[in-house]
């Protein structure tokens, strides 16, 4: 199988602070992740597509200077929230495609973050 | 990010009901693929489509693909309240070197016991 971790599942943080959410390919290598956020029974926004080594590529509208996204490895992929106001709050979800198997994205389970 | 049209957006049906979700778009598919999701869950692919006519079935479920790859649909046979969730159109689209997923709206599903 092909399994996506994302961590935290859930947090909650204070207005002003930075978030950082992991996304991890724990059984293959993901060349190229995606970082979407969703609002309650919407559809998936895409934020960003990021490729390993290089930098993301962002949806018009996503600010990328809130949300900085880091791509270091070929399992591992960080969003950070800076400075997080309550509108940051939603459910975010990574997925990553998989090395030699470019139609298939893997979904990892989703942050839930609720800023305060 | 574009979307597909996807219909109807909501729906609440009884246990044992059928019912047809449908996902349409202006120009041709060139693949598409059907995810469902549920309350505090990423998107689980349940099937792929890719040619035109095409014919899946998982289960209950029955996924149709338009002769001429611009609509599909998904129906549910008997649903039951396991079937609850939301679930997703979604088109692989290319722009260069970019690959990415255009979604649809989603239908969100509610079975009654």
């Amino acid at each position: 199988g092909a399994v996506v971790s994302q961590h935290p599942s859930r947090v909650i943080c204070k207005s002003g602070t930075s978030v950082k959410i992991e996304c991890r390919s724990l059984d293959f290598q993901a060349t190229t992740m995606f970082w979407y956020r969703q609002f309650p029974k919407q559809s998936l926004m895409l934020m960003a597509t990021s490729n390993e080594g290089s930098k993301a590529t962002y949806e018009q509208g996503v600010e990328k200077d809130k949300f900085l996204i880091n791509h270091a490895s070929l399992t591992l992929s960080t969003l950070t929230v800076t400075s997080a106001h309550p509108e940051d709050s939603s459910f975010y979800i990574c997925s990553a495609r998989r090395r030699g198997l470019q139609e298939t994205q893997y979904f990892g389970p989703g942050t839930r973050l609720l800023v305060l | 990010t574009q979307l597909l049209e996807q219909s109807p957006q909501f729906l609440s049906i009884q246990e044992g009901e059928n019912l047809t979700v449908y996902c349409n778009s202006s120009s041709v598919f060139s693949s598409l693929q059907w995810y469902r999701q549920e309350p505090g869950e990423g998107p689980v692919l349940l099937v792929t489509v890719v040619t035109g006519g095409e014919v899946k079935k998982l289960k209950r479920l029955t996924f149709q693909f338009g002769d001429a790859r611009k609509d599909s649909s998904l129906h549910i046979t008997a649903a039951q309240p396991g079937d609850t969730g939301l679930y997703l159109c979604a088109e692989n689209y290319y722009a260069g070197n970019n690959r990415k997923l255009i979604w649809g709206l989603g239908t969100s599903l509610a079975v009654n016991p």
